[in-house]
């Protein structure tokens, strides 16, 4: 937190090419970093999320890279397929909320043709 | 186990109007907080709860605006008159509480979408 910053707003990929979303952060304190997935109609779920202890988590075929220095951290999705296809949403600790709650990004649409 | 849930789904109320959206964390989780998405746009904190307790409101729009977690266990938002801008999807969400520094996911609920005609 406590302003996070994403783009692109909408990105259109081939299934099969990968897909990045970047997104940057104010709070040099921050400590921990999620990115949720929100499929339309239904609630938003954690797909994977990153601390600030290390530079890249991977799972499958997502990953996450961590540039501290930067302020900024970025989700990778590799041999995107349509089931991809979503609305992502970065987000940050809010410092008054003992870093429980957050503040998310205004999202990214992924679009993934078949 | 039940994850978290919220009702109504869906409300479309007048202008002036009072709606009240609840929402039952899972169980055990100390933590309990609203969102909101409008349009289109990002998914705006609200306030959070720590039991029983306001952690922090400072995203609550305005005095229209009422929280409530009495006992610690479901909440409720009442909104009060409703305006047109108040539209949107809301969102709870819970997590445990595992102590300083660590860190637990938040769970969503499935979001109450209301509309203010």
């Amino acid at each position: 937190g406590e302003n996070v910053e994403q783009h692109p707003s909408t990105l259109s990929v081939q299934e099969g090419d990968s897909a990045v979303i970047k997104c940057t952060y104010s709070d040099s304190a921050s400590n921990y970093f999620p990115w949720y997935k929100q499929e339309l109609g239904k609630r938003p779920q954690l797909i994977i999320d990153i601390r600030s202890n290390v530079g890249e988590k991977k799972d499958q075929r997502i990953a996450v890279t961590l540039n501290k220095t930067a302020k900024h951290f970025s989700l990778h999705i590799t041999e995107t397929q349509p089931e991809d296809s979503a609305v992502y949403f970065c987000a940050a600790p809010r410092r008054a909320t003992g870093r429980r709650a957050l503040t998310f990004g205004s999202g990214t649409r992924l679009q993934v043709q078949p | 186990e039940a994850g978290v849930t919220q009702f109504p789904s869906h409300s479309v109320i007048e202008k002036g109007q009072t709606v009240t959206l609840r929402c039952d964390p899972i169980s055990g989780h100390d933590n309990l907080y609203w969102y909101r998405r409008v349009m289109g746009k990002e998914i705006k904190f609200l306030l959070h709860f720590v039991k029983e307790s306001k952690q922090d409101e400072s995203g609550m729009p305005n005095n229209r605006f009422l929280a409530e977690r009495t006992g610690g266990t479901y909440s409720t938002l009442k909104v009060q008159p409703a305006e047109l801008e108040d539209s949107g999807v809301y969102f709870c969400a819970s997590s445990q509480d595992r102590g300083q520094g660590a860190r637990a996911e938040a769970f969503f609920g499935q979001g109450t979408r209301l509309t203010v005609v």
